[in-house]
């Protein structure tokens, strides 16, 4: 079975501070991971994704995230947070032996000017 | 292009009424999905469309039915809604096909915010 952990439902930096956003995971198989970030009132937009190429994945807005293995993590980083940034993330896994998606709980980001 | 459209936006119901949330997109996409999401749980499947004419159970299908209608279309029935289904609905679509064997982005609609009293 698959399942995502983010720690920490709020986060909250600095304008100008390092975003770190955690995720585990927990997988039987190589898992596909993504990150999603949605604005209030918004659906949710892919941030970015690992898929088995570079463990470094570069995403949109200066987000990247890191896939590895050993720690089974994919944490979100950002290294200087924007007032724009506040929003809520989501980790994502899936599997390639069906279509079905895993999210985590969500980390809620505020940005303090 | 559109991309993910949903209607409604907003919905209030009693308890027992059905209703039908209406999802289209436009991106010849051949998988659709709808999830609820409420506070502190993320998002969670209720049902997939692979392709157009197949459907399976995701993680809540209970007091849920989906058509998918053609490969556009993919529509989420509350046959006799409960305060429990109270949530907020997202559809999503992704490009794979069944047999892929890859993981796609999935492109999320804007969202029906339901309440049931």
């Amino acid at each position: 079975a698959q399942s995502v952990t983010q720690l920490g439902s709020h986060v909250s930096v600095s304008e100008g501070a390092l975003v770190l956003l955690r995720c585990n995971y927990s997988s039987s198989v190589p898992p596909y991971l993504f990150w999603y970030v949605q604005y209030p009132n918004q659906g949710l937009q892919l941030l970015l994704k690992y898929t088995s190429a570079a463990t470094l994945v570069k995403g949109i807005n200066g987000f990247e995230a890191e896939f590895k293995k050993s720690e089974t993590s994919f944490h979100l980083t950002k290294p200087s947070a924007h007032m724009s940034d506040a929003a809520e993330y989501f980790c994502a896994v899936s599997v390639d032996t069906g279509n079905q998606f895993y999210f985590g709980t969500g980390t809620s980001l505020t940005v303090i000017p | 292009n559109a991309g993910v459209t949903q209607t409604p936006k907003f919905q209030v119901l009693k308890t027992g009424q059905s209703m039908t949330l209406q999802c289209a997109q436009d991106m010849n996409h051949n998988s659709m999905y709808w999830y609820r999401q409420d506070p502190g749980m993320g998002l969670r499947l209720i049902y997939y469309s692979a392709s157009e004419g197949t459907t399976d159970k995701g993680e809540v299908p209970n007091g849920y039915n989906v058509s998918r209608l053609n490969k556009r279309e993919f529509s989420l029935r509350l046959e006799s809604a409960a305060p429990s289904q109270t949530s907020v609905y997202f559809c999503a679509s992704s490009p794979r096909a069944r047999t892929s064997g890859m993981a796609d982005t999935q492109y999320f609609g804007p969202g029906t915010r339901l309440t049931v009293l």
